[in-house]
């Protein structure tokens, strides 16, 4: 069973560009879940998505946004880049049993450097 | 602020001894708890989930839950050099999706 799959792995933009980064659950699931981690704040959560809809959001600017497609892939974008946006960026994905989620499951991550 | 925290380390120990990592959280709310191991510049693999006070055992790994403590702990018996890594506790509400909140990890160090 292939697991999580985050493209691409790696980035590099300017500030100022938007970014899209790009996440496919585990087959059958259809939670998809954004994470940033930093060095200085650790792994924060961004948004989580079900079903195509956002479920839950963190505590993070409008800059970052995300959507979730019918087959279940999620994307997320963030725009007007600020150094400090340089992260690795996670995606996990779960499904639903007996109306509760799951454990999550992280993709290999997207490292993104803004200069 | 909902919080999870884990002291930083490194917590270093020989190959072959018991490591104890420890995590306290600050919502009482929380009912779902995780251990992800990350090596250095990998994502969190999940390695343990516990959801009910007690005790859970999986091979080497155990995951101790004191909901009234508020306190969450993994043992990893006969620790091998490959554990080295840092391990994150996490924790999650009820009706809350799959929104976890992540301690700042703490780094293991298995000497041989």
């Amino acid at each position: 069973k292939a697991g999580v799959t985050q493209t691409p792995r790696y980035l590099i933009k300017t500030r100022g560009q938007q970014v899209t980064l790009s996440c496919s659950p585990i087959s059958g699931h259809r939670s998809v879940s954004w994470y940033q981690q930093t060095p200085g704040q650790g792994l924060q959560f961004l948004f989580e998505y079900f079903s195509e809809t956002q479920r839950n959001k963190g505590n993070f600017p409008g800059r970052f946004s995300g959507r979730q497609f019918s087959n279940s892939r999620s994307e997320m974008n963030v725009s007007t880049l600020e150094l400090g946006d340089s992260a690795l960026y996670l995606c996990a994905s779960s499904t639903w049993t007996d109306g509760v989620s799951t454990e999550a499951f992280f993709g290999q991550g997207t490292r993104l450097t803004v200069v | 602020q909902k919080e999870v925290e884990q002291n930083s380390g490194p917590l270093s120990v020989p190959e072959g001894a018991i490591a104890s990592l420890n995590c306290t959280y600050s919502d009482r709310g929380s009912q779902s708890f995780f251990w992800y191991r990350q090596y250095s510049g990998k994502s969190p693999e999940l390695i343990m989930f516990i959801y009910s006070n007690g005790d859970k055992e999986d091979g080497r790994f155990t995951a101790q839950l004191n909901k009234a403590s508020q306190y969450v702990s993994l043992l990893i018996r006969d620790s091998q050099p490959s554990d080295s890594a840092t391990y994150l506790c996490a924790v999650r509400q009820d009706n809350a999706g799959n929104m976890l909140t992540f301690g700042g990890g703490t780094r293991l160090m298995v000497k041989p």
